[in-house]
């Protein structure tokens, strides 16, 4: 058990393009969740899976994010069309149930 | 709808001594209550969580705190602190039935030599 993975740890990019970030959760972990977390909060929930569905996203997801969870396993996040207000650390975490959330090292987003 | 306050945005305090961070939640609902850990450019460690039971539950590196409904809180303690748990201290709240968790804003506790 590995614990749950992320890619790229860090990312820079410019406004208006595009990035894609993966997670891999932890194996026979089923849930999977995004975060996000700007500089001095707490993490603020994006999105949900429980396999390959995605069971809610939040209204901080506009239509410019799209995540995936093809298969039930490693999931992607998408933000089209980047902007500086986007950037901010990106966490994934995983579980079995409802309690107990193990978490990733992040993708740290940075648009210029 | 939950949520969680962490009153305490920073807390110095000289090594070996006693610290607390504290937190409240409000939730209408039997909750789950959480406490992780973040070291500068990582992600979230799980110190303790409460799920039922006890209401004094313990953690990893000599941290405890302790689930008190009546007053809506969850309070991290730890009797002697070290150099080494410099860091932001999260506290977060979930329920049956739901899956996202709640964070609180977060208590950077820096300890000092």
């Amino acid at each position: 058990d590995t614990g749950v993975s992320q890619n790229p740890r860090h990312k820079i990019t410019k406004r208006g393009q595009n990035v894609t970030f993966r997670c891999d959760p932890i194996s026979e972990h089923n849930r999977l969740y995004w975060y996000r977390q700007t500089l001095g909060q707490g993490p603020e929930f994006l999105t949900y899976f429980q396999n390959e569905a995605q069971l809610e996203k939040s209204r901080l997801l506009s239509d410019r994010f799209s995540a995936e969870r093809p298969k039930g396993s490693f999931s992607t996040l998408e933000i089209q069309r980047t902007e500086q207000g986007d950037s901010a650390m990106y966490l994934c975490a995983s579980s079995t149930h409802e309690d107990t959330q193990y978490f990733g090292p992040g993708t740290r987003l940075t648009v210029l | 709808a939950q949520s969680v306050t962490q009153l305490d945005s920073q807390v110095p305090v000289f090594e070996e001594a006693p610290v607390e961070l504290r937190c409240n939640y409000s939730s209408s609902v039997s909750v789950y209550l959480f406490w992780y850990v973040q070291y500068p450019n990582q992600g979230l460690q799980l110190l303790l969580k409460y799920l039922s039971g006890s209401t004094l539950v313990k953690g990893i590196n000599g941290f405890e705190a302790e689930f008190n409904k009546s007053q809506t809180s969850f309070h991290l303690r730890k009797p002697s602190v070290h150099i080494s748990d410099t860091a932001e201290y999260f506290c977060a709240v979930s329920s049956t039935g739901t899956y996202k968790y709640i964070f609180g804003t977060g208590t950077r506790l820096k300890v000092l030599a």
